[in-house]
């Protein structure tokens, strides 16, 4: 176990809701990293989060959104859901931002979108 | 656009038999090249980071080599055992980007 964890598990919505998933970073880590994993695919970087601020952004469109809180923790928002948000979402958090740093991931969220 | 490749997809392997795959970035303006073990329902695993050409690193059975100047990482399994049953991703960190490929599915059959 990493001590990442993250929720909910599950999560079931509609096309044009919005959405909040969470993830606690392990302790001692500062930075936070999201990613939505589509089927049939490798992680999509969204973006990283190092001590409350972005620190790098993927090809996500703005509705695609987060924040870092001070104890590290983070959330991944997403706005007017579409059929193709439809993913398992990973956080995963790490000591710094520097990408030679060990990432340890979260259990992941799976999201639904109907 | 930054592409990570891996290959072979998918790989079926006899337990006892050693096998390898391949990670193939952009080797201009490297970072660091990470290799994670995904077994199902679980989290990814972090296995190994490299940054340096030429860096070689191992834990038990894993082995992992990198050529930056050519863009490619190869891992390496020994005596494979039911265990290593997982995806194998490599992800490609630059310009404050982390880009990972589609990962290798390997199975190990008894």
């Amino acid at each position: 176990e990493t001590g990442v964890t993250q929720s909910p598990t599950h999560l079931i919505k509609t096309r044009g809701q919005q959405v909040t998933l969470r993830c606690s970073s392990q302790s001692g880590h500062n930075t936070v990293s999201w990613y939505q994993q589509a089927l049939g695919q490798g992680p999509q970087f969204i973006f990283q989060y190092y001590r409350e601020e972005e620190n790098g952004r993927g090809n996500f469109p703005p509705r695609f959104s987060g924040l870092q809180f001070p104890n590290y923790s983070s959330e991944l928002n997403v706005n007017a859901l579409e059929l193709d948000d439809s993913a398992l979402y990973l956080c995963a958090s790490s000591l710094s931002g520097r990408g030679s740093n060990t990432q340890f991931f979260g259990p992941g969220t799976r999201l639904t979108v109907l | 656009i930054l592409n990570v490749e891996q290959s072979p997809q998918s790989l079926h392997v006899q337990e006892g038999d050693s096998t390898n795959f391949t990670c193939s970035f952009p080797s201009s303006n490297f970072y660091a090249l990470h290799w994670y073990r995904w077994e199902t329902a679980k989290s990814p695993e972090a296995l190994f980071v490299m940054t340096l050409n030429g860096d070689e690193k191992k834990k038990g059975r894993i082995s992992a080599t990198l050529n930056t100047k050519e863009g490619y990482s190869y891992l390496y399994i020994k005596g494979s055992q039911p265990e290593d049953s997982a995806t194998y991703l490599c992800a490609f960190t630059r310009d404050d980007k982390i880009i990972f490929g589609k990962g290798t599915r390997l199975h190990i059959l008894p």
